[in-house]
Parts: C-alpha cells; sequence; structure tokens
C-alpha cells in the first residue's frame, strides 16, 4: 500500500525558507486522480491545511499562507516538496504529508506521513 | 480560532457510547462532505469516516458519521481505553478562497 514519509531540517532560523520533501513508496504519485498534501500540527493545537499540488502541476493554497507556500511535485522521484518563506516561530510545528482524494462533495486525507517537528529558531 | 468547532474535550466509561460533534457554516459542513480522524497519543492523524458516513477497510463499525445541515456528529460505541486519542473533524470550505479546514479537535478520554 501507498506510504509516504517526510524529509527536511528540523532546525530552520527566522525569516528563512522551510524545505520539506515528501517521498512516496507502494505506488506511483502520478497514478490515479489524487491531490497530494501538506498539512501542519503546532504542538498542542489542531490541524492546519497548508495547500496541495495534483500530478498536473495544478495547487492549491490555504488562503492564510498562500504568499509565502509553494508547493511542487518531482514525479521522476516520486516526491512531492513544500517550500515556506520569511518563517517566524509561528510556523513551528509537526509537519504531515498526506494523499489527499476528492469527490463531488468531499475531500479526504488517506494515507499520512508519520511527520516531522521543524523548529524555527536562531 | 478553528472554522470547525468541536467541543474541547469528552469523556465515557469502558463500554459506553459517546458522541463528538462538529459545527460549521454553509460554506464548509452546509455544503460539502465531512471526513473524521483519529490521533493518538505522538502519532500521525488516521481517517476514520469520509463522505460524511462511510468507513475506509478496516475502521471497525464501532465508529460512525452522521451529518445535518451545517454540523457533523461522530460516534464511538463499546468504548475501549485504546479508543482514547484527539478527533478531528475537516471539511472544504466554499468561500472566496476555497481551501480544507478542520476543527479544533476533542481529547476523548475512556475514564
Amino acid at each position: 500500500q501507498v506510504q509516504l514519509q517526510e524529509s527536511g531540517p528540523g532546525l530552520v532560523k527566522p525569516s528563512q525558507t522551510l524545505s520539506l520533501t515528501c517521498t512516496v513508496s507502494g505506488g506511483s504519485i502520478s497514478s490515479g486522480s489524487y491531490y497530494w498534501s501538506w498539512i501542519r500540527q503546532p504542538a498542542g493545537k489542531g490541524l492546519e491545511w497548508i495547500g496541495r499540488i495534483y500530478t498536473s502541476g495544478s495547487t492549491n493554497y490555504n488562503p492564510s499562507l498562500k504568499s509565502r507556500v509553494t508547493i511542487s511535485v518531482d514525479t521522476s522521484k516520486n516526491q512531492f516538496s513544500l517550500k515556506l518563506s520569511s518563517v517566524t516561530a509561528a510556523d513551528t510545528a509537526v509537519y504531515y504529508c498526506a494523499r489527499e482524494w476528492e469527490d463531488e462533495r468531499g475531500d479526504w486525507f488517506d494515507p499520512w506521513g508519520q511527520g516531522t517537528l521543524v523548529t524555527v529558531s536562531s | 480560532q478553528s472554522v470547525l468547532t468541536q467541543p474541547p474535550s469528552v469523556s465515557a466509561a469502558p463500554g459506553q457510547k459517546v458522541t463528538i460533534s462538529c459545527s460549521g457554516s454553509s460554506s464548509n459542513i452546509g455544503n460539502n462532505y465531512v471526513s473524521w480522524y483519529q490521533q493518538l497519543p505522538g502519532t500521525a492523524p488516521k481517517l476514520l469516516i469520509y463522505d460524511n458516513n462511510k468507513r475506509p477497510s478496516g475502521i471497525p463499525d464501532r465508529f460512525s458519521g452522521s451529518k445535518s445541515g451545517t454540523s457533523a456528529t461522530l460516534g464511538i460505541t463499546g468504548l475501549q481505553t485504546g479508543d482514547e486519542a484527539d478527533y478531528y473533524c475537516g471539511t472544504w470550505d466554499s468561500s472566496l478562497s476555497a481551501h480544507v479546514v478542520f476543527g479544533g479537535g476533542t481529547k476523548l478520554t475512556v475514564l
């Protein structure tokens, strides 16, 4: 079955760009009609959807983060990536990647990666 | 402040039933399907319910979902200590800047 794994630096300095990669295994990122998404969770808080990418390259972003977020896909490596610029301490969170399903009325996420903690600190 | 409103906590005894509510508006729950996720301590969220009331393969029928108007409900029967977790609802928000929204999460304690 499909599995996802996040990777990237665990510590990022304020004002710099956070960069994470999600590697998909057990299936091709290009097969099926799925979106590939990033979701984050600050410690002790709820989930926040960051954005998603379709294998065609089309993207959707959370309006609260849109000016700082870029999500891209590399089908040759079966990976998709997140870049979040101008980070502050408020961006400290566990970052998850997930496969997003969509039908005519709803969206859902399955499976999820295990998550990776990113701390923004000097 | 989450777009979808959930109670911060609920509790019940083993074997009992509990419900968790998720309240939204016409731009999200009112016009879109709801999904539910279980997050055990220290782990990633896991899909429990999608399209309001459908269970993925492997999710026991002790878990159920329903929706009415701009609110959704997750029900869990035959509570087990292993059900202690945080539960989140999520849906698409079809407002001007369409995006996915989640509830703030509900901590379930099995007494």
